[in-house]
């Protein structure tokens, strides 16, 4: 069974860049979507972005210009660059991910906190 | 871009009750990409729902789902304690993904 764990800092100052990691576990990172999905303190969820195990991207077009995802085969993982973050930027971070045949995430990391703050 | 508007905000029920939760599309929308999650606090979310009708695996047959066009509906027929918890409708098209803004299923 696929599991999957988010790690990076859990503090990051204004301005700078917001890296997060998923470790891909219990499974080949092939033949899926990953994505990140994030959760502001006492809001809903919304969605960043995704990454098709070829390499193929699609970003949220909100945080397009400040989103990157990542892919790294040999170590079963993708990540999260976000630039530029501000206070607006904390949230609790998910991955996800989603069989290349269908529309819906069936598994998720446990989340991991990430705040904006000097 | 399919904005995704659930309602109520919040539905206050005692357990045993039936739950009915609206999620409306801006424009029609495939059935077969319309999604519900549930989230209990501190947890991730989980899939329920997917293609609007069909239970993800270990899913009781309480939860149901029905719906077309632009109007979506999520229920659960007799609310058990461990069914208070939030609710998102999640949408997939022109390979952007959307959720709505979820309902939170209280105890009343």
């Amino acid at each position: 069974q696929v599991q999957l764990q988010e790690s990076g800092p859990g503090l990051v100052k204004p301005s700078e860049t917001l890296s997060l990691t998923c470790t891909v576990s219990g499974g080949s990172i092939s033949n899926y979507y990953w994505s990140w999905v994030r959760q502001p303190p006492g809001k809903g969820l919304e969605w960043i972005g995704y990454i098709y195990y070829t390499g193929i991207t699609n970003y949220n077009p909100s945080l397009k210009s400040r989103v990157t995802i990542s892919l790294d085969t040999s170590n079963n993982q993708f990540s999260l660059r976000l630039t530029s973050v501000t206070a607006a930027d904390t949230a609790v971070y998910y991955c996800a991910g989603r069989d290349e045949y269908f529309y819906y995430m069936d598994v998720w990391g446990k989340g991991t906190t990430v705040t904006v703050s000097s | 871009e399919i904005v995704l508007t659930q309602s109520p905000g919040t539905l206050s029920l005692s357990p045993g009750e039936r739950a009915t939760l609206s999620c409306r599309a801006s424009q029609s929308i495939s059935s077969s990409y319309l999604v519900w999650y549930q989230q209990k606090p501190g947890q991730a979310p989980r899939l329920l729902i997917y293609g609007t009708s069909s239970r993800a695996t270990g899913i009781p047959d309480r939860f149901s789902g029905s719906g077309s066009g632009t109007d979506f509906t999520l229920t659960i027929s007799r609310l058990e304690p461990e069914d208070f918890a939030v609710y998102y409708c999640q949408h997939y098209g022109s390979f952007l993904l959307t959720f709505g803004g979820g309902t939170k299923v209280e105890i009343k």
